[in-house]
């Protein structure tokens, strides 16, 4: 069974950054791409980011773009999200999600972290 | 960026009946949607893909149409677990993946 674990979510100040961490199991985690998306409270979903299995290819929203960095290490099964120069708009539900093998949707989720930019 | 509209906002309807979602995309996504299912403080789940193709484990009441800028999502009976919120999502043109805003089916 595929599990995906996001940890490392918390309230941090304007400005601030945090790190956040995407478990997984359950899968040959070095064969699939991976991506962050997130959800404000009360709102709909947003895709954040997306790296590709190898780690050679990544994208950005342009609203994280030069504020936010994605990785990955294939060796411990894990995805990451450093998150910088944080902002209130930034406040979300946010989930690691894996990319489908055949098409680009996003075929399984993890439970999402909780992430609160506010003074 | 291709920009997913979708309608109504909310919709209510009662169990057994049949629920009509729809999604439009701002140019051709050819068959490259997904639709999604979220309940309240849960992850969204995969619903359909390819517009009509469902994913594993779910149920036949669910099915999926269109193609180009035109779909829908129909919930042929509705059962009491399908009141949640539903989000189509365009996989095309990359970046970005986008999503339409949601449709919430509630209990009329």
């Amino acid at each position: 069974e595929v599990q995906l674990v996001e940890s490392g979510g918390g309230l941090v100040q304007p400005g601030g950054s945090l790190r956040l961490s995407c478990a997984a199991s359950g899968l040959t985690f070095s064969s699939y791409n991976m991506n962050w998306l997130r959800q404000a409270p009360g709102k709909g979903l947003e895709w954040v980011s997306f790296i590709s299995s190898s780690g050679s290819a990544i994208y950005y929203a342009d609203s994280v773009k030069g504020r936010f960095t994605i990785s990955r290490d294939n060796a411990k099964n894990s995805l990451f999200l450093q998150m910088n120069s944080l902002r209130a708009e930034d406040t979300a539900v946010y989930y690691c999600a894996r990319g489908s093998p055949t098409t680009w949707h996003f075929d399984y989720w993890g439970q999402g972290t909780l992430v609160t930019v506010s003074s | 960026e291709i920009v997913m509209t979708q309608s109504p906002a909310t919709l209510s309807v009662s169990p057994g009946e049949r629920a009509t979602l729809s999604c439009r995309a701002s140019q051709s996504v050819s068959t490259n949607l997904a639709w999604y299912q979220q309940k309240p403080g849960q992850a969204p789940r995969i619903l359909i893909y390819g517009a009509s193709t469902r994913a594993t484990g779910i149920p036949a009441r669910f099915s999926g149409s269109g193609s180009g800028t035109e779909f829908t999502l129909t919930i042929s009976s509705l059962q009491s677990e399908d009141f949640a919120v539903y989000y189509c999502q365009q996989y095309n043109n990359w970046p970005p993946w986008t999503f339409g805003q949601g449709t919430k089916v509630e209990i009329k």
